[in-house]
């Protein structure tokens, strides 16, 4: 019955390659999101989609493309992998609602992680 | 940058209540107070949130100033699996960015 599930937990792969996480959520809900946890443990947000459309673009290098096939799946896509691309990276989901006629984004629930390492 | 200011780290003994505090002092009138905390690198998890009045469910407390400038997660009988990252988060309603902060690092001790 898990929530949001991400594969795989942990991916290990040499600078220069391309690489995919898979996220998926079984909560019906309409918003899913990428964030980044960094060796710091700063976590920042990378993207968000809204019924498979762009909603937040951070300050992300063009190497990372999410693809959100589905309105339950947000996979993130990296190519030419860096040493700096190694992080621990959680998937989240939401659902937008509509209060007074303004949009209106709820609680956000995370998946368990992917911790990437670039050699 | 995160719009709240926590204490790094706070320890509390097994059994009692932990409080932890957040200031929020330039918060606005759409934006609202959520808590998540982080076990050992697992996904944040959601705990509470609130916009003005005091919030309860069943893993924790929300207690908002009236001013609205702070608020206090109160954890009524810590346990150990209560050891975490508690990260307070103030979010518009109409946006769904969340900015964390660097959160207190909760120590539960037997």
């Amino acid at each position: 019955d898990t929530a949001v599930s991400q594969t795989p937990k942990y991916l290990v792969t040499q600078m220069g390659n391309d690489k995919s996480i898979k996220c998926e959520q079984n909560l019906g809900h309409d918003t899913m999101y990428w964030y980044k946890q960094d060796s710091k443990k700063f976590l920042k947000i990378m993207f968000s989609y809204n019924n498979k459309e762009l909603i937040i673009n951070e300050t992300v290098p063009n190497r990372f493309s999410p693809k959100s096939p589905d309105k339950a799946h947000l996979n993130l896509h990296i190519n030419s992998l860096e040493l700096g691309d190694s992080a621990v990276y959680f998937c989240a989901s939401s659902s937008r609602t509509t209060s007074g006629g303004a949009p209106r984004a709820d609680t956000q629930y995370f998946g368990p992680g992917t911790r990437l390492t670039v050699l | 940058d995160a719009k709240t200011t926590q204490p790094p780290s706070m320890d509390c003994a097994e059994g009692r209540a932990a409080n932890l505090p957040c200031n929020h002092s330039t918060i606005s009138g759409n934006e609202y107070v959520y808590w998540y905390r982080q076990i050992h690198s697992q996904g944040p998890q959601y705990i509470i949130h609130g916009l003005k009045n005091n919030e309860t469910n069943e893993m924790a407390s929300l207690i908002i100033t009236e001013d609205r400038k702070s608020s206090t997660l109160i954890l009524p009988h810590a346990t150990l699996r209560d050891t975490a990252v508690y990260y307070c988060i103030v979010r518009p309603y109409n946006t769904d960015k969340l900015i964390f902060g660097t959160g207190t690092r909760l120590q539960v001790f037997p």
